[in-house]
């Protein structure tokens, strides 16, 4: 089975902050990987696919890097909508979630 | 548009059964594969099952096999996850969820495993 560990769990950030999260996989996945957005209450929301795909309707300021190992997300300029947990999903093999990075008000 | 919608959650005893739906609408639903994924409170997501488009390969986590059947009926565009023997940790939300890349997913029904 294929792990991903993902960091920072949480963090504290002011609107307009550039903010950065990091997927790493056990083992190479292409680019296999989504992120995605889960606020309280309702369910997770894709802003990314295939690595470094924006999907549509989904604000520019996001934006995703990496392959086989080592991955990124990063929001530009932190909206007060971007609170929320972000996930990121492998979908290589049999699919797996990090942990989960909940950004949260500073 | 592209839309999958969860139903069945409830509350049930330890051991006993549920069987969830997930109806689709807006795509070709017998051209895909579908997920269901869970969230038990407060805690991330986790992957629980996979079906093929046409029903014939299924995959489990394995704290599900031989508990958990996932099926689906191309004509009726519906996906199920049978839940048997369930337990207090199932608890959970439950999300179907479209494709190999999990593009599309529902609002979630909630399953609470409680005497």
């Amino acid at each position: 089975d294929i792990q991903m560990t993902q960091s920072p769990s949480s963090l504290s950030a002011s609107v307009g902050d550039r903010v950065t999260i990091t997927c790493r996989a056990s083992q190479g996945i292409r680019n296999d990987l989504g992120w995605y957005q889960q606020k309280p209450g309702k369910a997770p929301k894709r802003l990314i696919y295939a690595a470094s795909s924006l999907q549509s309707g989904v604000p520019s300021r996001f934006s995703g890097s990496g392959s086989e190992t080592e991955f990124t997300l990063t929001i530009s300029s932190l909206q007060p909508e971007d609170f929320a947990t972000y996930y990121c999903l492998q979908h290589n093999s049999y699919p797996s979630f990090g942990g989960g990075t909940k950004v949260e008000i500073k | 548009q592209v839309q999958v919608v969860e139903s069945g959650g409830g509350v049930v005893q330890p051991g006993r059964s549920l069987r969830l739906s997930c109806a689709a609408s807006g795509f070709t639903f017998s051209s895909y594969g579908m997920h269901w994924v869970r969230q038990a409170p407060g805690k991330g997501l986790e992957w629980v099952a996979v079906i093929s488009y046409d029903g014939s390969n299924k995959y489990y986590t394995d704290s599900v096999k031989g508990r958990f059947t996932i099926s689906r009926d191309n004509s009726k565009n519906t996906l199920y996850l049978q839940m048997n023997s369930l337990r207090a940790e199932d608890t959970a939300v439950y999300y179907c969820a479209k494709d190999s890349d999990l593009d599309t997913w529902g609002q979630g029904t909630l399953v609470t495993v409680s005497s």
